[in-house]
C-alpha cells in the first residue's frame, strides 16, 4: 500500500483564487511528520510547510496552509490567493517516527501539478 | 553558505560505465540522503547516513554504493550504471536538534541518463 497518495495528477487555478491540493497518508506510528514541498520547472525542491503529528493547530507559512484531520490521515495543502509564479509540482511527503536517528526518512507521494491560469 | 551542492548537474554514460555523483554540504549537518526522482515516481530513498561513518539503505539501493568519512560529503556511486539508472538524483542533508522539524535540504540536483 502506498504510504503517501497524492490523487490529482494536475489541477488548474485560476490567478488570485484558492485551490486545495490533496495528500492521504498511512502510517501505523502515533509520532509523524507531514511535509509539503514545491518544484519549479527549474527542478529544485522548495520546503513549503511542515506539520507533526501531534500538533493541533494546522499549519500556516504566508500563504500556504496545511489542513490536517489527523483521523481521516489526510493533510491537504491549500494555497490562497494563486500567483502565475505558484505553477510548479506539489510534493507531499511523511516522516514516519520521532524526529531523529533513522527516522530521517521521507516518503514522497507522487506529486500534482499545479499550473495557475491568468 | 553554499548550502547543498551537487555535481556534475549533467552526465550522460554509457551502459557498464560506473561514475560517483558528488554531494557536499556546507552547514554540518549530520544526515545526508539520496533520492532518485523518476517521472510519475515522486522521489524515492536510495541511501542515507545519519552521521560520519553511518549508512543504511533505502528503498531503492541497488545498483549505488555511498560511504560517509566526512560530514561534508557523501559521494554516490553508480559501479555500472544501466539504463534503468536514468534518473535526476537529488542530495539532501537535515541538522540534528531541530525538534520534530527536521527539514531536509536539498541540492540541485543531477539529472542522469544511460544509454
Amino acid at each position: 500500500a502506498q504510504k503517501i497518495t497524492q490523487t490529482q495528477p494536475g489541477m488548474f487555478v485560476q490567478e488570485k483564487e484558492a485551490v486545495t491540493l490533496d495528500c492521504t497518508y498511512d502510517t501505523s506510528d502515533q509520532s509523524y511528520g507531514l511535509f509539503w514541498y514545491k518544484q519549479p520547472s527549474s527542478g529544485e525542491m522548495i520546503f513549503l510547510i511542515y506539520q507533526g503529528s501531534y500538533d493541533e493547530q494546522n499549519a500556516t507559512e504566508g500563504r500556504y496552509s496545511l489542513n490536517f484531520q489527523k483521523a481521516r490521515k489526510s493533510a491537504n495543502l491549500v494555497i490562497s490567493a494563486s500567483q502565475l509564479g505558484d505553477s510548479a509540482m506539489y510534493f507531499c511527503a511523511m516522516r514516519e517516527g520521532r524526529s531523529g536517528g533513522s527516522n530521517y526518512k521521507l516518503t514522497f507521494g507522487k506529486g500534482t501539478l499545479l499550473t495557475v491560469n491568468p | 553558505n553554499a548550502g547543498v551542492t551537487q555535481t556534475p548537474k549533467f552526465q550522460v554514460l554509457k551502459t557498464g560505465q560506473s561514475m560517483t555523483l558528488q554531494c557536499a554540504q556546507d552547514m554540518n549537518h549530520e544526515y545526508m540522503s539520496w533520492y532518485r526522482q523518476d517521472p510519475g515516481m515522486g522521489l524515492r530513498l536510495i541511501h542515507y547516513s545519519v552521521g560520519a561513518g553511518i549508512t543504511d539503505q533505502g528503498e531503492v539501493p541497488n545498483g549505488y554504493n555511498v560511504s560517509r568519512s566526512t560530514t561534508e560529503d557523501f559521494p554516490l556511486r553508480l559501479l555500472s550504471a544501466a539504463p534503468s539508472q536514468t534518473s535526476v538524483y537529488f542530495c539532501a542533508s537535515s541538522p540534528e536538534g531541530q525538534g520534530e522539524l527536521d527539514e531536509q535540504y536539498f541540492g540541485p540536483g543531477t539529472r542522469l541518463t544511460v544509454t
